[in-house]
């Protein structure tokens, strides 16, 4: 079936470098993007998001890229903190309106100071 | 922010016996509730989909006389396994979605999850 999944299972990056976390859907009909943070023992946290009508989206230290030739998405954190230790997981939105979340396989990105 | 809570955050039951998890949207009322199963290392995988009223939707796969789920109203949402064997031992995340107000999307708020472990 269509899923949608990550490169990278861990990404180990120096604490004030930039990181970049990738993420490979297979549904073209997607139409809705995002990326949530997930601790452990935690439930996800969401980071930021974008629709298929745009190809780039910045938030405070992210930018989220969209490349909807090749299926791409990512997720780029700038000068990376401790606190940015955690999975990262891309999802897909199934349908419009209030539809389930599809996420891919998740991220761990360290922090190594 | 919304706010989701979930009861219990932990909890450990012997096999064979029913486990109730609640989910409330503390400060907005959710037009969608929806359950996630995540097992270690893994990813989570939508379980079902509950609107308050109305029976759930369940993910294929997912067996709804095992995985009961009750939306009782705008605020909460039950998911009961029952006769819980070992293999149910896993992270159960809910999410509630709040109207978007005319946008197209409604966003997801998650609950910080039930660890479930049957002996």
């Amino acid at each position: 079936g269509e899923s949608v999944g990550l490169h990278l299972p861990t990404l180990s990056v120096q604490e004030g470098d930039n990181s970049i976390i990738n993420c490979a859907y297979s549904n073209s009909a997607s139409d809705y993007f995002i990326w949530y943070k997930q601790e452990s023992g935690k439930g996800p946290q969401f980071i930021i998001d974008i629709r298929s009508n745009m190809d780039k989206r910045q938030g405070q230290r992210v930018t989220v890229l969209l490349n909807k030739t090749v299926k791409h998405l990512s997720l780029q954190i700038a000068a990376t903190q401790p606190g940015d230790s955690a999975v990262y997981f891309c999802a897909e939105r199934k349908g419009g309106g209030a539809d389930g979340l599809t996420f891919g396989k998740g991220t761990h990105l360290i922090i190594q100071p | 922010g919304a706010v989701v809570s979930q009861h219990p955050s932990r909890v450990i039951c012997k096999s064979g016996t029913s486990v109730k998890i609640e989910c409330r949207s503390l400060d907005f009322q959710a037009t969608t509730m929806f359950w996630y199963r995540q097992f270690p290392k893994q990813s989570l995988m939508l379980m079902a989909t509950s609107n308050e009223g109305s029976k759930a939707t369940y993910e294929q796969g997912v067996e709804k006389d095992k995985f009961l789920i009750n939306h009782a109203s705008l605020t909460l949402s039950t998911l009961t396994v029952t006769s819980a064997h070992p293999e149910d031992s896993s992270f159960y995340i809910c999410s509630a979605s709040r109207p978007s107000g005319g946008f197209l999307y409604n966003e997801q708020f998650f609950g910080p999850g039930t660890r479930l472990t049957v002996l």
